[in-house]
């Protein structure tokens, strides 16, 4: 099985910081990979897809960068909305999807 | 608007079993494969089941396999999560979630999760 693991577990900033969190794979994934966004209570919202692409209506301060074992998320310039845990998880199978054990964000 | 609402949780006994559902709408239900994920209490997310759009073929994680069943009806847009043999570990939050299928010339399909339900809880206790 594919196992991913993210870094930092939690991540402490202040609006208007650089974040980026990191996920890594034990094996390629080439670049079939997916980030999530979720608030507590809340269901998670799909933010980037295949490493790099930004779903639909999400604003464009998030990107995703990567390809192989190491991807990275980052948010340009952190707003109010954005403190919350992020997720990692790879597709690269069919029908086989495993997560990373998530980042939070939280406020500094 | 895509809109999944699952329901179905409660609180069972070790060992009992449970239902749960989720209805769909504002997509063409049938041509979409589903699936169900949990998230125990305070961890993270794992991949529960997955039904294909026609129901014609389901699988499960290890964690679960021969203990819980997924199926469909899309008559109804309804898929369900019928769960037996209920273990405290089992205890989370489960997402209904629906499946993007991208296809890409150089390298096939690919399936990721695209729309997640508000999710249902299930606590497993005596």
């Amino acid at each position: 099985d594919i196992q991913m693991t993210q870094s930092p577990s939690t991540l402490s900033a202040s609006v208007g910081d650089r974040v980026t969190i990191t996920c890594r794979a034990n094996e390629s994934i080439i670049t079939w990979l997916a980030w999530y966004q979720q608030k507590p209570g809340k269901a998670p919202k799909l933010l980037i897809y295949k490493a790099s692409t930004l779903e639909t209506g999400v604003p464009s301060r998030f990107s995703g960068s990567g390809s192989g074992t190491e991807f990275t998320l980052t948010i340009s310039s952190l707003q109010p909305d954005d403190f919350a845990t992020y997720y990692c998880q790879q597709y690269k199978s069919f029908w086989e999807w495993t997560f990373g054990q998530g980042t939070k964000v939280e406020i500094k | 608007e895509v809109q999944l609402l699952d329901s179905g949780g409660g609180l069972v006994q070790p060992g009992g079993s449970l239902r749960l559902s989720c209805s769909a709408s504002g997509f063409t239900f049938r041509n979409y494969d589903m699936s169900w994920v949990r998230q125990a209490p305070g961890k993270g997310l794992e991949w529960v089941s997955v039904i294909s759009g026609s129901g014609g073929s389901t699988d499960d994680a290890d964690s679960v396999k021969g203990r819980f069943a997924i199926s469909r009806d899309n008559s109804k847009n309804m898929v369900y999560l019928q769960m037996s043999g209920l273990r405290a570990e089992d205890t989370a939050v489960y997402y209904c979630a629906r499946i993007r299928r991208d296809f890409y010339e150089s390298s096939g399909y690919y399936y990721f999760f695209d729309f997640w339900g508000q999710g249902t809880l299930v606590t497993v206790s005596s």
